[in-house]
């Protein structure tokens, strides 16, 4: 399978636990995003890397997460001290230099207890 | 802020029976109008990208047009396997994308 790849798919933590989620990107695609989904919404964009350079972060990006993309090549997303508004479907998305799409991976669906 | 507006927010269509979702928006500086479809439990799958007023693409059943203040997405002849959430996202002059809530299509047989 050669699309955006997420792991874990599903992720059930006690309030105040950490977190780390990974996202493999297409292997070709060097800008890479994280977005955030709750039920009944669309995605909502946390932050964006192109290669490993984090260029653009979300007011909703509070101090408790945190992303890196080592190489520019997978990231990982961390929430600390989760929280139960943390509770969401965590997407992580690719795209190329040739043009603008962005391709989901299947997400990260959070539940905080 | 960009802002996107999806109406209705669900539709029920009889197998066959066309119809079209509206996708409004403001932007500063369009630099691409996106449609995904979205399975429950599953990430946005892309269909299309549109970038000026008069463009449309078609995939299948699907039609995307594009205005200079709103999407349409047509579907001609659905099957119940149309059945998903179809998200509409707008690029600005950043690098996200802002999406709509969706629109919720159900085609009964």
């Amino acid at each position: 399978d050669t699309g955006v790849s997420q792991d874990p798919r599903h992720k059930i933590t006690k309030r105040g636990q950490n977190v780390t989620f990974r996202c493999d990107p297409i292997s070709e695609h060097n800008r890479l995003y994280w977005y955030r989904q709750t039920l009944g919404q669309g995605p909502e964009f946390l932050t964006y890397f192109q290669n490993e350079a984090q260029l653009e972060k979300s007011r909703l990006l509070s101090d408790r997460f945190s992303a890196e993309r080592p190489k520019g090549s997978f990231s990982t997303l961390e929430i600390q001290r989760t929280e139960q508004g943390d509770s969401a479907m965590y997407l992580c998305a690719t795209s190329g230099t040739s043009g603008y799409e962005q391709y989901f991976g299947p997400g990260t669906r959070l539940t905080v207890t | 802020e960009d802002q996107v507006t999806q109406s209705p927010e669900a539709l029920r269509l009889q197998e066959g029976e066309s119809s079209s979702l509206n996708c409004s928006y403001t932007v500063s500086g369009l630099r691409g109008l996106f449609w995904y479809r979205q399975d429950p439990g599953k990430g946005p799958e892309f269909l299309f990208t549109l970038y000026s007023a008069g463009e449309e693409k078609e995939k299948e059943r699907l039609k995307a047009t594009l205005t200079k203040k709103e999407s349409f997405l047509h579907i001609t002849a659905p099957k119940p396997e149309d059945s998903a959430t179809y998200l509409c996202a707008v690029r600005g002059g950043g690098n996200k994308l802002t999406f709509g809530t969706g629109t919720q299509l159900k085609v009964e047989l």
